[in-house]
């Protein structure tokens, strides 16, 4: 089936410095998505985006998280700075169409943030 | 606000055995209703979707009928393998927004 790529599989990131996780989403996709999932728990919404634009982020998509995909290229989570709670694997999804379509994920890139 | 609810956290079974994973939930509009499926260490994987009501969504001998009365699409699978041991997600969305809703999930633990 269609894949996303996601890159770093897992980083370890000093508390303060800066991490951008990276996201090749299906080609012809057109949304979205980073979900985050802190060890053992349930995967939580993180914020989406299209055309250029967030479009709904959640109350964990703190002032410190930021989203774009410059040109096309990889779909992009930066975190700056990091905290300690920021520790979790990330998810990337894309999709075709809008929320009725189904969501394709990547395999998680791993942070820990010492 | 929408939201899906899973009642069961965990599901412990032996091979064979019929499964039944619970979900609720409760829409504002007419939703189309999914069920993803988590294996260790991957990302959530499409198992199926249904778009109207009475619709049964299959994959992989596991099955789900969106019922609009009982707002509910409960997964089940007539006899489990160990290799079904995964967390279960079911999930909303509805074709004019953006959003997609996640239940809290249900960890399958299948036992030989």
């Amino acid at each position: 089936g269609p894949k996303v790529l996601q890159i770093p599989s897992h980083q370890i990131i000093d508390m303060g410095q800066m991490v951008t996780l990276n996201c090749d989403p299906v080609s012809n996709h057109l949304y979205f998505y980073w979900y985050k999932q802190i060890l053992g728990q349930q995967m939580e919404f993180l914020v989406n985006f299209y055309n250029g634009k967030v479009m709904e982020k959640s109350k964990l998509f703190k002032d410190q998280f930021s989203v774009e995909r410059p040109d096309g290229s990889y779909f992009t989570l930066k975190i700056q700075p990091t905290a300690l709670e920021d520790s979790a694997v990330y998810f990337c999804a894309s999709s075709l169409g809008r929320g009725g379509n189904t969501l394709y994920f990547g395999e998680g890139s791993r942070l820990i943030v010492v | 606000g929408d939201s899906v609810t899973q009642t069961e956290g965990q599901v412990a079974l032996s091979e064979e055995d019929f499964l039944t994973i619970h979900c609720n939930y409760s829409a504002s509009g007419y939703p189309a209703l999914f069920w993803y499926v988590q294996y260790p260490g991957e990302g959530p994987q499409f198992l199926f979707r249904a778009s109207r009501d009475k619709e049964k969504g299959s994959s992989r001998g596991f099955e789900a009928t969106y019922n609009k009365e009982t707002t509910s699409f409960h997964l089940q699978k007539a006899s489990v393998q160990e290799s079904d041991s995964a967390v279960y997600y079911c999930a909303l969305g509805y074709s004019n927004t953006d959003k997609v809703v996640f239940g809290t999930g249900t960890r399958l633990q299948v036992s030989p």
